[in-house]
């Protein structure tokens, strides 16, 4: 079963410009995680946030957590043709990690 | 040495077929996952192995055998697999004392069609 829902489903933006993700989550949390997922191939870990941090930043990355609404929320800023791909949110449940259900990014050159 | 590798990449097998995904890690991480992702969905965990000793089982059939032999390996045996099992499995590993629930190390995963 997921523990986290995404929005949007799907984003289709130009190169250049930023792109937000959303993820909302169900139970109390000690950390999220996003990974990526090009087509088809593995996951790659981007980003961890601990549930006593409020944002982090990594590169063109922006996470921000908010537990009181248990959600987070994915920027990336200045986006590529090359970030094309799913990204996903999971959270830790039981000692497992669980994904939320993604969001498909298109970024257009 | 960063890398899960998995073995095969493709695998087209019968429905009355026996066949293994291999996987395999040097990071000397201690603990190892299966998970199944089927298409336009996220990954869903399987197994869960640490220290070698399986700790989780989602409730798997058993038609998917896990197996461990030790640190750097994990085995998913196959038999008996209906159509419907056919998807993108993929191993993951992690270092100790994470209690599973930190950074994941994916392999590229191997595709599965049951025919």
């Amino acid at each position: 079963s997921q523990q986290g829902e995404e929005d949007p489903q799907a984003l289709s933006i130009q190169e250049g410009e930023n792109a937000t993700m959303n993820c909302s989550y169900k139970t109390s949390i000690n950390n999220l995680q996003w990974y990526r997922q090009n087509s088809g191939r593995g996951l790659v870990h981007l980003i961890l946030i601990r549930s006593n941090e409020r944002e982090k930043h990594s590169g063109r990355l922006r996470v921000t957590l908010d537990t009181s609404k248990k959600s987070s929320s994915l920027l990336i800023t200045a986006s590529r043709a090359a970030d094309t791909a799913s990204y996903f949110c999971a959270t830790d449940r039981a000692y497992k990690l669980i994904f939320g259900t993604g969001t498909l990014l298109a970024v257009q050159p | 040495d960063t890398e899960v590798t998995q073995t095969p990449k493709h695998l087209v097998m019968g429905m009355t077929n026996k066949k293994s995904l291999k996987c395999e890690q040097h990071m000397g991480h201690r603990a190892m996952y299966w998970y199944k992702q089927k298409a336009k969905k996220p990954p869903e965990l399987m197994f869960v192995y640490s220290y070698e000793k399986l700790s989780i089982n989602e409730s798997v059939p058993s038609r998917f055998s896990p197996e461990c032999p030790n640190s750097s390996l994990l085995n998913l045996h196959l038999h008996a697999l209906q159509p419907e099992d056919s998807a993108l499995y993929l191993c993951a590993s992690s270092p100790p004392g994470r209690r599973n629930t930190g950074e994941l190390f994916f392999g590229e995963g191997s595709r599965l069609t049951v025919l």
